[in-house]
């Protein structure tokens, strides 16, 4: 059971945009800010979000991130095949003194 | 952007230790901020261990308390994760990080393989 929950799986056709949630609490997620990553199968994960809602060089706009309280959001528009892969956010909890990642999200482009 | 250069497969028995290297050349080590992350087939990621450089301290997962250490070799400009008391459940993919300054783990190590049987 991951600290941080995210959906297993969501879905959506090419050029359609998906937001997927990453939920915590005070400790965690409203004490400081959440990065995102993507993963393709066999390989390393990929910075996509860091601070909440900034994208680090490289990464197109297509992407976003948002925070809001205890919970935080990836949007992705413009979906292409090959955006599919594992979505997955981290942020560090201040009572606990550790990182902590939620349990990814499968994006499927139909 | 740091490189992380990890060690190879592993294959281990039940109870006992993996050392995995993560080999960073080019940097001061004591002044970067290494993770460790770790996923089990078809699972997500897990946070194990890191080191933050501003105080010193290292951090751990409390579920490996105890079990997981962290070390550095400037000489050889190579991080090491030890994991110890092995069982069939640290079966994973072992993944070194950096923690960037601006936030995120802006560089992964290629990932080792570490199979209890």
């Amino acid at each position: 059971q991951s600290v941080l929950t995210q959906p297993p799986s969501v879905s959506a056709a090419p050029g359609q945009r998906i937001s997927i949630s990453c939920s915590g609490r005070g400790s965690n997620i409203g004490k400081n800010p959440v990065s995102w990553y993507q993963q393709f199968p066999g390989t390393a994960p990929k910075l996509l979000i860091y601070d909440s809602d900034k994208r680090p060089s490289g990464i197109p706009d297509r992407f976003s991130g948002s925070k809001s309280a205890t919970s935080a959001t990836l949007g992705i528009t413009g979906l292409q095949t090959g955006d599919e892969a594992d979505y997955s956010c981290a942020t560090w909890d201040s009572t606990l003194n550790v990182m902590v990642f939620g349990g990814g999200t499968k994006l499927t482009v139909l | 952007q740091v490189q992380l250069i990890q060690s190879g497969a592993e294959v281990k028995k039940p109870g006992a230790s993996v050392k995995v290297s993560c080999k960073i050349p080019g940097y001061t080590l004591t002044e970067l901020s290494i993770h460790w992350v770790r996923q089990a087939p078809g699972k997500g990621l897990e946070w194990m261990a890191g080191f933050d450089p501003g105080d010193g301290k290292t951090f751990h997962a409390q579920m490996l308390q105890g079990r997981v250490t962290l070390s550095v070799d400037t000489t050889s400009d190579t991080v090491y994760m030890e994991l110890s008391s092995l069982t069939s459940e640290d079966t994973a993919v072992y993944y070194c990080a950096h923690w960037g300054a601006l936030g995120g783990f802006d560089s992964w190590g290629q990932g080792t393989l570490v199979t209890v049987s």
